[in-house]
């Protein structure tokens, strides 16, 4: 089955510190990988993806993630956070096989002065 | 760069009603859209996918004639909340696969609330 995971619901960072949002998926064959940045009342903007290739994908807004493949794992990285980066941030799965677009549970990020 | 319109942004209707929110990609074609389903503070719930000329594919739970899906050409998609109750009330989403630019573009969302 496809499925998403975010284990972390909350993380707080201080500003200009650095971030890592994990994010492990399920899928049978590599997927399509998303991440999407929502803030509140607002729609989804996408910061990022990954199909094939280089496994370290460049974002928006100094945002990267890296693939990998042994671990399943698809998390996002800044190396330094700005007050301005606190939102939602959600990790989506796009399988082929299963034409579907599956989200994980979401990770709220605050950051603090 | 690519944009997936959603109207209306915000709607109130009465109980009982249908209603019905339209989502648009302005400059490419979306063979498949997807249409979430989203509460407070949570995430999105995939409630359909929606392939052009063919009938959508719901997923399990969702009910598929109160959220009737339609997607008539190319660039439409419509999501119909028929005889709709105040548990309907939520953001609705809807997204749009470019195909060719292997991107998932997200509208704005729809606020429904039912009174």
């Amino acid at each position: 089955a496809q499925s998403v995971t975010q284990p972390d619901i909350h993380i707080t960072v201080s500003e200009g510190a650095s971030l890592e949002l994990r994010c492990n998926y399920s899928y049978g064959a590599t997927p399509y990988l998303f991440w999407y940045v929502q803030s509140p009342g607002q729609g989804l903007q996408l910061l990022l993806k990954y199909f094939s290739g280089d496994t370290l994908v460049q974002g928006i807004k100094g945002f990267e993630a890296e693939f990998k493949r042994s671990q399943s794992s698809f998390n996002l990285r800044k190396p330094s956070v700005h007050w301005s980066d606190a939102a939602e941030y959600f990790c989506a799965v796009y399988g082929g096989a299963t034409n579907k677009l599956i989200f994980g549970t979401g990770t709220l990020l605050a950051v603090q002065p | 760069g690519a944009v997936v319109s959603q109207h209306p942004s915000r709607v109130i209707c009465k109980s009982g009603t249908s209603v019905k929110i339209e989502c648009r990609s302005l400059d490419f074609q979306a063979t498949t859209m997807f249409w979430y389903r989203q509460f407070p503070k949570q995430s999105l719930m995939l409630m359909a996918t929606s392939n052009e000329g063919s009938k959508a594919t719901y997923e399990q739970g969702v009910e598929k004639d109160k959220f009737l899906i339609n997607h008539a050409s190319l660039t439409l998609s419509t999501l119909t909340v028929t005889s709709a109750h105040p548990e309907d009330s939520s953001f609705y989403i809807c997204s749009a696969w470019t195909g060719s630019g292997n991107t998932i573009y997200f509208g704005e969302g729809s606020w429904l609330t039912v009174v």
